[in-house]
């Protein structure tokens, strides 16, 4: 089975801070590697897919890169809404997926 | 707008079957775009993807929870099913359905609320 980490578990930020996280496979995914906020109480959104492309409404501060085993979710500028909590998910099997442990951002 | 909304009990008793549907309305259930999936989130901890379904009626499940988990569809009503068998206290989670979208990458696009499932006696 593919394990996914996430790097750091959590981080205090303040509103305009670029945030890097960072999220590794077990194994190589190649670009098969996809980002959702979690707010409290809410479901999953998702951010990106295939690594890099941003899903349709979301704010184009939100970045992602890599691909094989290691991947990078940024935040230009964090505003006041990005506090949350953001999962990788790796769908590198058929239709199986995976997430990583989460990455919690909150106020510094 | 797609919508996803998930239903059943609330409460389950331990070694009992727990069981969900989730309603889709907005969209077709036969649509080629779409498995349909089911993830779960114990309270303070991560996602786990549980299995997804085909309007077909294909499945995929997750490796560590395949043996006791079904999934079902109906798409006469527009709806899928999870269904779980001999549950502890460890399947005690908010349950969430999704579209699990057909791609290279697959992805998880639309989202019910989620419902709290809770295993106690």
């Amino acid at each position: 089975d593919i394990q996914m980490t996430q790097s750091p578990s959590s981080l205090s930020a303040s509103v305009g801070d670029r945030v890097t996280i960072t999220c590794r496979a077990s194994q190589n995914i190649n670009n098969y590697l996809n980002w959702y906020q979690q707010k409290p109480g809410k479901a999953p959104k998702l951010l990106l897919y295939a690594a890099s492309s941003l899903q349709s409404g979301v704010p184009s501060r939100f970045s992602g890169s890599g691909s094989g085993t290691d991947f990078t979710l940024t935040i230009s500028s964090l505003q006041p809404e990005d506090f949350a909590t953001y999962y990788c998910q790796q769908t590198y099997g058929t239709l199986q997926a995976t997430f990583g442990p989460g990455t919690k951002v909150d106020i510094k | 707008q797609l919508q996803l909304q998930e239903s059943g009990p609330g409460l389950v008793k331990p070694s009992e079957t727990l069981s969900l549907t989730c309603t889709v309305s907005g969209g077709s259930i036969s649509t080629s775009s779409y498995y349909w999936g089911w993830i779960r989130q114990p309270s303070g901890k991560g996602l786990e993807w549980i299995g997804s379904i085909y309007y077909s009626g294909h499945t995929y499940y997750s490796p560590s929870l395949k043996s006791r988990v079904t999934i079902s569809v109906d798409t006469s009503k527009s709806q899928f099913s999870l269904i779980l068998s001999s549950v502890t206290a460890a399947d005690t989670a908010v349950y969430y359905c999704a579209t699990h979208r057909i791609s290279r990458p697959a992805y998880l696009d639309n989202w019910g609320q989620g419902t709290l499932v809770t295993v106690s006696s």
